[in-house]
């Protein structure tokens, strides 16, 4: 699987937007973008995936450039909740009866302030 | 609707003790299964995974062993256990087609002492 790179922390005002970026230079064309995040002392939670288009839904939006190496995951208006860590994963997809193992790094830690 | 539930919260365990974690999902069948890892300050490291009953694969050579004695229900085991054993476990469910997101217990922190 693609290797991924990430800012180790950002900050954001509440109510303005969050763009987290995500490098992955080496993705290839069957690898899908994942973006998970981290609430303290919780299990991660699903964001939103996508493979080269953009794509959004009631949490946030995913934005891939069009060579498909970078990404940018955008929580339109942030609130104090929504900090927490940020796992982007690039994931090949597996056929049906495979298990989904997905890689997961540091992140980025987001920090909404008031 | 599917949930998964994951015991216990917190658990404190001498060196060289065993340990069983279980955790079980409802409201899906034939889930893949899996058992993360969290050292404090670090990523995710896959442990095991499990596409059927009595199918374990294992990520990481380590002093842990995973079973799936039934479709919704994995255990997390240690016949002894070391002080680079302590972390955040996580269980988490997907499943069968492609690209399904993982759903993810609310944890177990492990601390050996």
């Amino acid at each position: 699987d693609a290797k991924t790179t990430q800012p180790t922390s950002m900050d954001c005002a509440e109510g303005r937007a969050a763009n987290l970026p995500c490098n992955h230079s080496t993705i290839s064309g069957n690898e899908y973008v994942y973006w998970y995040r981290q609430i303290h002392s919780q299990g991660p939670q699903y964001i939103i995936h996508g493979l080269k288009n953009n794509e959004t839904n009631e949490m946030a939006s995913l934005i891939i450039t069009e060579d498909r190496k970078s990404s940018t995951l955008i929580l339109p208006h942030a609130t104090l909740r929504d900090t927490a860590v940020y796992y982007c994963i690039v994931r090949v997809g597996g056929g049906t009866g495979t298990a989904s193992k997905l890689t997961f790094g540091t992140g980025t830690r987001l920090q909404v302030t008031l | 609707s599917q949930t998964i539930h994951q015991w216990p919260a917190t658990l404190v365990q001498p060196v060289g003790s065993p340990l069983s974690l279980e955790c079980t999902v409802e409201g899906t069948s034939n889930p893949n299964l899996y058992w993360y890892r969290q050292a404090a300050g670090r990523g995710l490291q896959l442990l095991f995974y499990s596409v059927g009953i009595g199918q374990i694969s294992s990520e990481v050579p380590q002093n842990l062993s995973a079973s799936r004695p039934q479709d919704r229900q994995f255990i997390l085991s240690s016949k002894k256990l070391l002080l680079s054993d302590s972390g955040f476990y996580l269980c988490a469910w997907s499943g069968r087609a492609s690209n399904e997101k993982l759903f993810f217990g609310s944890g177990t922190q492990l601390s050996v002492l």
